[in-house]
């Protein structure tokens, strides 16, 4: 069964301050999702990669897929406030199963 | 309404209640999930219906069944439920199986306790 490590855990940041979470598979990605979970609400779909190497931005955030596939980062550039809640990775390895790790819970505080 | 909405927000249950969670997508979408958020694991997939068809059910105990009249609705019928089953439960619907790009989207979730 496959399994995904997030780390770190926790993180509790000042506004304006850069950080990297990051995601590691004990087996090859199909292929890698980012979620945000906000308090109260349910994931939303950050970003999908599927090519090993790939870069991806999305504004302040910038994820990185690992060359063998096995790995993942994302990288906030100046949080904000809203950048927190729970960040989750997951493989998407069917055509409908996600399986997700256990998160990252980012607080940026003001 | 817009995206997902499941009801009620929160419940409380006794362990030999019999209660019903219920989700609707407005998103023309025709597969729809289940998953359970507990505090200790990750989020888990639980049963999922193509085109009102359920195609997945992953291992869960029979005290949750799922219903599926038609292609906007989901339910979750509860009976009999245990203490370690209190957690969040978030309804998710997509296009059925459509690869690489097959994003789901989440409802807010229902927080279940059980007493």
């Amino acid at each position: 069964t496959q399994l995904l490590e997030q780390s770190p855990q926790f993180l509790s940041i000042q506004e304006g301050e850069n950080l990297t979470v990051y995601c590691n598979s004990s087996s090859v990605f199909s292929s890698l999702q980012w979620y945000r979970q906000e308090p109260g609400e349910g994931p939303v779909l950050l970003v999908t990669v599927v090519t090993g190497g790939e870069v991806k931005k999305l504004k302040r955030l910038t994820f990185q897929f690992g060359d063998a596939r096995k790995d993942s980062s994302l990288h906030i550039t100046a949080a904000q406030p809203g950048d927190t809640g729970l960040y989750l990775c997951a493989d998407f390895y069917s055509s409908y199963k996600l399986i997700f790790g256990s998160g990252t819970r980012l607080l940026v505080r003001p | 309404e817009t995206g997902v909405t499941q009801t009620p927000r929160h419940l409380v249950m006794g362990m030999t209640n019999k209660k019903s969670l219920k989700c609707e997508q407005h998103l023309g979408h025709n597969a729809m999930y289940w998953y359970k958020q507990s505090a200790k694991k990750p989020l888990e997939l639980m049963f999922v219906y193509s085109l009102e068809e359920r195609v997945e059910n992953n291992s869960v105990p029979s005290r949750f069944s799922p219903e599926c009249p038609n292609s906007s609705h989901l339910f979750l019928h509860l009976h009999t439920l245990q203490p370690e089953d209190s957690a969040l439960y978030l309804c998710a619907s997509s296009q059925a199986f459509r690869g690489d790009s097959n994003e789901q989207f989440f409802g807010p979730g229902t927080r279940l306790t059980v007493l």
